[in-house]
C-alpha cells in the first residue's frame, strides 16, 4: 500500500535557524497537504500544494511539491518559539479519498 | 459553530471491554475519517466516510467498525478492546472532495487506554 515518509524524524535547532522537513511517497500523488500539530493539540491544516513543481510561501513557511509528485518539502525561514510542534504531510492520491500521513517531524526550537 | 466535536476526551477501558467514540461536526461536511496517533508512527487512517451510508476501510481498520446514518455523526466502535488499541484517536472532517480544497478539520482527539 500506499506510504507516506518524513524526514528528520526530530530536528533541535536554536531560534533564528532555518528549518527544513522533507516528505517521500512511494506512489505519485495528486495533491499533498501539511500540518501542524502543537504538543498536546491536534493537527490543523497549513496549505495544499496541488501542481507539479508548485511552490508556495506562508510568511516565513515555504512548501514545496516535487516535479514528480512524489515528494515534498516544509522550509522555516528564521525559526520562532512559535514554530513548535509536529509537522505532518498528507498525501492524496487520485481515484480514492484516503490521505496518508507521514511519520511526522518533530521540532524544538531553543531560544 | 463547534467544528468537529469529539467524545470523551479521556476513556479507560479493560482488555475486551466495548465502547464508542463519537464524532460529531457542524460544517455539513461530506467526507469524516478516523485516525490513530502513536509516538513514532504518525497518523494512521482507520476507517472514512464519503457521505451518509457510505464507509470504506483505510490503513489500520481491523478491531473497529464505523457506520454513518447522518452527515452530521461517524462513530467508531471497538468490539472487544485490546492493549494494542491504546493510542489518540482523532476524527476529521473535509467540505469538499474535490476541487483542489480538501483541507480536513480535525477534533481534539480522545486518548485511550487499554489495559
Amino acid at each position: 500500500g500506499q506510504q507516506v515518509m518524513q524526514i528528520p524524524q526530530y530536528q533541535h535547532v536554536q531560534e533564528g535557524e532555518d528549518f527544513t522537513t522533507y516528505c517521500n511517497s512511494s506512489t505519485t500523488l495528486s495533491n499533498i497537504q501539511w500540518y501542524k500539530q502543537r504538543p498536546g493539540g491536534h493537527p490543523v491544516f497549513l496549505i495544499q500544494l496541488v501542481k507539479s513543481g508548485e511552490v508556495k510561501k506562508q510568511k516565513r513557511l515555504t512548501f514545496q511539491f516535487g516535479e514528480a509528485k512524489k515528494n515534498s518539502s516544509l522550509h522555516i525561514t528564521a525559526t520562532q518559539t512559535t514554530d513548535v510542534g509536529t509537522y505532518f504531510c498528507a498525501g492524496g492520491t487520485s481515484g480514492t479519498y484516503k490521505y496518508i500521513f507521514g511519520t511526522g517531524t518533530r521540532l524544538k526550537v531553543l531560544a | 459553530n463547534a467544528g468537529v466535536t469529539q467524545t470523551p476526551k479521556f476513556q479507560v477501558l479493560k482488555t475486551g471491554q466495548s465502547m464508542t467514540l463519537q464524532c460529531a461536526q457542524d460544517m455539513n461536511h461530506e467526507y469524516m475519517s478516523w485516525y490513530r496517533q502513536d509516538p513514532g508512527m504518525g497518523l494512521r487512517l482507520i476507517h472514512y466516510s464519503v457521505g451518509a451510508g457510505i464507509t470504506d476501510q483505510g490503513e489500520v481498520p481491523n478491531g473497529y467498525n464505523v457506520s454513518r446514518s447522518t452527515t452530521e455523526d461517524f462513530p467508531l466502535r471497538l468490539l472487544s478492546a485490546a492493549p494494542s488499541q491504546t493510542s489518540v484517536y482523532f476524527c476529521a472532517s473535509s467540505y469538499e472532495l474535490r476541487g483542489g480544497n480538501e483541507k480536513l478539520f480535525f477534533g481534539s482527539g480522545t486518548q485511550l487506554s487499554v489495559l
